[in-house]
């Protein structure tokens, strides 16, 4: 499975847009890239996938250049209850895999 | 409504007791995985299983065991032997098929405190 890296922690104040950026430099060419999103005492959610170019959602949009090493979760306009853990994950079949799911980045909305 | 049902939200074991952790899926989902994360940390994958009557150890097995007779339920038993249990428990399911991919489907949780 692709090696992930994002950063640690991120802080924003509500209304801004967050860009939250994930490196994955060995992606495979079936592998999907995958965003979690994780508040306290509760499970991870999915919020978005993607292949390539851009995907959007109604939570987030998903960014990924031509050569798929890094891709780019953007949510516009965060208010407080954006505040929540991401993780990033990069794997093809990702239902039936049994994923590694590292520390995630850390983000903290004020007022 | 489909979804993933873990239970009980909060489960105290006091030391030397084996307990059981439940969880049950409505999605069909062939794969089902336990996950334990401890406070401020990721997720930790204890086992998983991809077909009935199967199941294979993740990266920290030791003192836990599952089952996984019907393809609705995979439980959990946290054993004595799991020296340090406190922590929050994750099930999973994972959708199917190739192509397009539609990732884990997480329950609420279990909060395990030893006590």
């Amino acid at each position: 499975l692709a090696k992930t890296t994002q950063p640690i922690s991120m802080d924003s104040y509500e209304g801004q847009e967050v860009n939250i950026t994930c490196s994955h430099n060995n992606i495979a060419t079936n592998d999907y890239i995958t965003w979690y999103q994780q508040f306290p005492s509760q499970g991870p959610r999915f919020i978005i996938q993607g292949y390539k170019t851009k995907v959007t959602n109604e939570v987030a949009s998903l960014f990924i250049p031509a050569d798929r090493k890094s891709s780019t979760l953007s949510l516009p306009r965060v208010s407080l209850s954006d505040t929540a853990v991401y993780y990033c994950l990069v794997a093809w079949d990702t239902g039936r895999r049994a994923l590694t799911f590292g520390s995630g980045t850390r983000l903290q909305v004020q007022p | 409504d489909g979804g993933i049902t873990q239970s009980p939200k909060y489960l105290f074991r006091k030391e030397g007791q084996n307990v059981t952790l439940s969880c049950e899926q409505n999605l069909n989902h062939d794969a089902m995985y336990w996950y334990r994360q401890d406070p401020g940390q990721g997720l930790r994958l204890i086992y998983y299983s991809q077909i009935v009557n199967d199941f294979q150890k993740g990266d920290i097995a030791e003192g836990y065991s599952v089952s996984r007779e019907k393809k609705e339920s995979f439980p959990l038993t946290v054993t004595s032997a799991q020296k340090n249990p406190t922590a929050f428990y994750l099930c999973a399911s994972g959708g199917q098929g190739l192509g397009r991919d539609y990732g884990y489907t997480f329950g609420s949780g279990t909060r395990l405190t030893v006590v």
